[in-house]
């Protein structure tokens, strides 16, 4: 049983294009998020969801526009991609936004390349 | 703003060998610290979770500390193996979000 899920798990695309990467977790989570990975590995939160509320929104460009439809699931939508939205984008949840037993889970990632 | 940091950046050490990863962070007021292991082309998988008020953790081979007043975690790897080749990461959870270091990256030789 996968416990956090994306599809797809790679994406190929032209530059201008709109794309869209779905997650989904069956932990019974209340907090997802997503990640973006780049080239030197370095992992940058973009945005987390807690009840399927906003609660952070780090400096990401509008381009880039979340939707949680309900707490078990997570989108990512990408407006007008350009060569630098290339990299790894990883989905996540935990129990909750904080807590001592506050464990993170990941997805598999999501490897997109812009061409 | 929490900040992480992870030395070494690399490793690399010969089968057998017992070996300490290090992370530190600026902001003590955290609620966990998480390692993680990331395998290349893959995703994150937690390795151990130490909570604020525990000072250390353990599982099988691996025995995470936590020194929360020196802003200090290792992750210590007792006699390494070959699989154990993978780059290492700690975060942070602090305030409503997790801080993730820069990472580790061990090579265990045979």
């Amino acid at each position: 049983d996968t416990a956090v899920s994306q599809t797809p798990k790679y994406l190929v695309t032209q530059m201008g294009n709109d794309k869209s990467i779905k997650c989904e977790q069956n932990l019974g989570h209340d907090t997802m998020y997503w990640y973006k990975q780049d080239s030197k590995k370095f992992l940058k939160i973009m945005f987390s969801y807690n009840n399927k509320e906003l609660i952070i929104n780090e400096t990401v460009p509008n381009r880039f526009s979340p939707k949680s439809p309900d707490k078990a699931h997570l989108n990512l939508h990408i407006n007008s991609l350009e060569l630098g939205d290339s990299a790894v984008y990883f989905c996540a949840s935990s129990q909750g936004p904080s807590g001592g037993y506050n464990e993170q889970f990941f997805g598999p990632g999501t490897r997109l390349t812009v061409l | 703003k929490q900040e992480v940091t992870q030395i070494p950046a690399a490793l690399s050490v010969p089968e057998g060998e017992n070996l300490v990863l290090n992370c530190s962070f600026t902001d003590s007021a955290i609620y966990n610290l998480q390692w993680f292991r990331q395998d290349p082309g893959k995703g994150l998988t937690s390795l151990l979770l130490i909570q604020s008020s525990q000072r250390e953790q353990t599982s099988g081979r691996l025995n995470a500390s936590l020194d929360k007043s020196s802003g200090r975690s290792t992750l210590y790897i007792a006699a390494s193996q070959p699989g154990d080749s993978a780059t290492y990461l700690c975060a942070s959870n602090t305030g409503n979000q997790f801080y993730f270091g820069t990472g580790t990256s061990l090579t265990v030789i045979p």
